[in-house]
């Protein structure tokens, strides 16, 4: 069946600017994860979704880090007024309820100038 | 909190060789843990993941880990290197209940020369 896909593959956007980065998760699959992988932090977790329960955005490193999910499905990460240190591989990974096993997405590639 | 480590960025073999690849892990309450393989430009593919039933967890392309409590350890073998073995290979750990984020290591390169 269909992996995790995400949209785009590749962004380059100017500093300053807003961009939206789409997932979609395996169908089926109840949790949705959206990880960073840059050169200087690794890779870290950004947000949890599970279910229709509110998200843990624990990870979030700032306020202009933002994600939805609708229908418990697409989720979209928004990052507003990008900044050059968000440049970085943003990962998406889905998970049936309950089960360790995360499937992930090939990722974005964001590129801020 | 949880943590991992991976002892070694870069660990160069020849192709036939033993691949030793290390992790150490430091959790609270008793893990899960992963290795993950990334190949360039592509995203993270799961390898073989310790879910508190067998100590020896056997993956895909021949490798396997061993979970040493004593040791906190995780480490990835494979008895013998292929030139396509060559990516990056990350150990994680998440939690067995509850909010499963992963928390990975910092990766090891593996170099494959022939």
């Amino acid at each position: 069946g269909a992996g995790v896909s995400q949209s785009p593959s590749n962004k380059v956007t100017e500093k300053g600017k807003d961009v939206e980065l789409r997932c979609d998760p395996i169908s089926g699959h109840t949790a949705l994860y959206w990880y960073r992988q840059s050169l200087g932090q690794g890779l870290e977790f950004l947000i949890y979704f599970q279910g229709n329960s509110a998200p843990d955005k624990s990870g979030l490193p700032s306020d202009r880090f933002s994600a939805e999910r609708t229908g418990g499905s697409v989720s979209t990460l928004t990052i507003q007024r990008t900044q050059q240190e968000d440049s970085a591989v943003y990962l998406c990974a889905s998970s049936l309820a309950g089960s360790p096993e995360q499937y992930f997405g090939p990722g974005t590639r964001l590129t801020v100038t | 909190a949880q943590s991992v480590t991976q002892l070694g960025s870069h660990v160069s073999v020849s192709e036939g060789a033993l691949v030793l690849l290390r992790c150490n892990y430091s959790s609270s309450v008793p893990p899960y843990l992963f290795w993950y393989v990334q190949y360039p430009n592509q995203g993270l593919q799961l390898l073989l993941k310790y879910t508190s039933a067998a100590t020896l967890v056997k993956g895909i392309n021949g490798f396997e880990a061993e979970f040493k409590k004593s040791e906190t350890s995780f480490h990835l073998t494979k008895p013998s290197a292929h030139m396509s073995d060559a990516a990056e290979y990350f150990c994680a750990v998440s939690a067995l209940a509850g909010f499963q984020k992963l928390v990975f290591g910092t990766g090891t390169r593996l170099l494959v020369s022939p």
